[in-house]
Formats: C-alpha cells, structure tokens, sequence
C-alpha cells in the first residue's frame, strides 16, 4: 500500500513553453505532498510544500511565480513549470504521506526528467 | 538550518564485500529514513529508523540519535546494491532535508 504515482516519468519541451507534471497517492489521501528538485549528481532539495484546499509553502530561493502548485483534491497535487527554461531541466520528484496515520514516512513518487530545449 | 553530510561520497567494492555508510546531522530531529536511488532515480525506502537498529536481509540500519548519526550496513554487496544511497532526515512538520549522498559501485 502507500503508493506514490507521478506523471509523466519524461519530458521535453521547448524554452518558453509550460509543463505540467502530477503526483498522485492511489491508496490514500495527503493533506500535505511535497516536491523535490535534483539537479544530475546532486542531492534532493525541496521546493515547495502543497497542502490541499490552501497555498503552497514555498522553500527559500524558490520562484513561485516559476513553479505553479495546485492541491485541488486529497489524492492530486500539480506542479506546473511555466515559462521554461533549459536552467530548470531537472528531475522533480513528488511524496507524500497518508494524513490519518501518524508517524507514516513520506513515500515517493518514481519522479519525472524534465528537459528544456 | 540543519546540516546533513555523507560519508564516504564516493565508495567501490568488490562483489560480496561489506560496507559501512555514515549520516551526520547537526542538530535534532524527529526522525531519520534511508533510501536507495536506483540508476532510473526511483527512490527506494530502506529504513525509517528515528532510533535504534534495524535489520532486512542484508542491510541494517542503526541511527544515534542523541549522537546525531546513523549508519547503514551493507553485506555481502551483490552489483544490484550499485547507486546512490541517501539519508533524510525529518524536521518539524514531515519537513525531509536530504543528505549529500553516497555513491556506491559494486564490481562483479
């Protein structure tokens, strides 16, 4: 159970289009996901926090205008790259938790490589 | 905010040798997760150890948290054990910092 599924796995898309990618939990429901960012050879860093019906929390340094999160229901969260650039090739990956169980570790969706070009 | 450093970055092993990869995190927190990220970056749980020891096969986890690490375990390394393994840990909220990440060769 706790799976983590993540839409799509790769893309390309040309310098100044929009790319929307979606984190779904299949058997639970999230109040909360999260996103991730890891550039080739890098650690995980998170960008945002989604939380469902509410803004997101968006982590230090991170453009919200650039990266456009919905969490419009408790299974779908939408991470929108808009305006792309081939600076924000990368991999994003999304995770989450089931809100009724506590102490539940985040689990994680298999990520999408986005490139721009 | 909380630093998160892995040791080694960098290890290569012959096929059934053991290892030992080390977490150090400088401040507290709530809990501690080791994963395994495969060549295709799909990140793979291994441990969700806030404390204590572990074991799963032939891994073992043991995180210190009052010393502010953890160590994972590795015997009897097989090739399919090659990738990057991380340590996260959770701050506040389900807040994960990921830590800077080992990368492990296993040579047949």
């Amino acid at each position: 159970g706790a799976v983590v599924s993540q839409h799509p796995s790769r893309v390309i898309c040309k310098s100044g289009t929009s790319v929307k990618i979606e984190c779904r939990s299949l058997d639970f429901q999230a109040t909360t996901m999260f996103w991730y960012r890891q550039f080739p050879k890098q650690s995980l860093m998170l960008m945002a926090t989604s939380n469902e019906g509410s803004k997101a929390t968006y982590e230090q340094g991170v453009e919200k205008d650039k990266f456009l999160i919905n969490h419009a229901s408790l299974t779908l969260s939408t991470l929108t790259v808009t305006s792309a650039h081939p600076e924000d090739s990368s991999f994003y990956i999304c995770s989450a938790r089931p809100w009724d169980r506590a102490n539940s570790p985040l689990h994680f969706g298999n990520g999408t490589r986005l490139t721009v070009t | 905010g909380i630093q998160v450093e892995q040791s080694p970055p960098d290890l290569i092993l012959q096929e059934g040798a053991n290892s030992t990869l080390r977490c150090n995190f400088s401040d507290s927190v709530n809990n501690l997760q080791w994963f395994h990220q495969n060549p295709w970056g799909q990140l793979i749980n291994l441990f969700y150890i806030p404390s204590g020891t572990k074991q799963n096969g032939r891994l073992s986890a043991t995180t210190v948290a009052t010393e502010r690490y953890s160590l994972l375990y590795i015997s009897s390394s097989q090739t399919t054990d090659s990738g990057v393994y991380f340590c996260a840990v959770v701050v506040g909220t389900y807040k994960y910092i990921f830590g800077t990440g080992t990368r492990l060769k296993v040579l047949a």
